[in-house]
């Protein structure tokens, strides 16, 4: 079957930095995206890997190893508004997307 | 640019009732529309999706005759959840893909909290 596993739940103090692991095994791969979904609000896109390696955005950078599947996002200089759900989905061989649970992200002063 | 617009944001319905979900993509045309239903602190789930001008295609153990979805345009999905019961209370959202049948680029609707008494 397919899965993506991510936490379900971490606590960061504001100002800090954070890394949001997810762990994948779907058939096939066509890129990995991070959303960040605000409660009661739908997902918006973060980033897209579909190459090993780290892309820098601002204060989000996603990481991507496709031999060990495994991604991470990782946030810094943390703001009280990053509280929220992380989502990870991956795009599999029939372009079809594999959503995880979501990291539930939680901001303290 | 690429924005998509869901209405209404809200609804609360009595049981047995239908609802109508609207989706538009406002500055762009959507070959594809995605419907996903989302229960309080759980993922995104996958309902169907539809291409303009053809049946959508339903998700395993997703309704086709209680769920009905409608891409009468490039614009425009409407999901209608018929005979609703409590059950069905949820968050739906719907996505607006350029590509057809992809979801490698989607533009995600704000959402709509449908809860059924």
């Amino acid at each position: 079957g397919q899965n993506i596993d991510q936490p379900t739940e971490m606590t960061a103090t504001e100002g800090a930095i954070v890394q949001i692991n997810c762990t994948y095994q779907t058939s096939g791969f066509n890129g990995l995206f991070w959303y960040q979904q605000h409660a009661g609000e739908a997902p918006t896109f973060l980033s897209y890997n579909v190459l090993d390696g780290l892309e820098e955005k601002g204060r989000f950078s996603s990481f991507l190893s496709r031999s060990k599947g495994y991604s991470y996002l990782l946030l810094k200089e943390l703001q009280m508004k990053d509280s929220a759900s992380y989502l990870c989905a991956v795009l599999d061989s029939n372009y079809q997307l594999i959503w995880g649970a979501g990291t539930k992200l939680i901001i303290k002063p | 640019g690429a924005v998509v617009s869901q209405h209404p944001s809200r609804v609360i319905c009595k049981s047995g009732t239908s609802v109508k979900i609207e989706c538009r993509s406002l500055d762009f045309q959507a070959t594809t529309m995605f419907w996903y239903r989302q229960f309080p602190k759980q993922s995104l789930m996958l309902m169907a999706t539809s291409n303009e001008g053809s049946k959508a295609t339903y998700e395993q153990g997703v309704e086709k005759d209680k769920f009905l979805i409608n891409h009468a345009s490039l614009t425009l999905s409407t999901l209608t959840v018929t005979s609703a019961h409590p059950e069905d209370s949820s968050f739906y959202i719907c996505s607006a893909s350029t590509l057809p049948g992809v979801q490698n680029e989607q533009f995600f609707g704000p959402g709509t909290r449908l809860t059924v008494l």
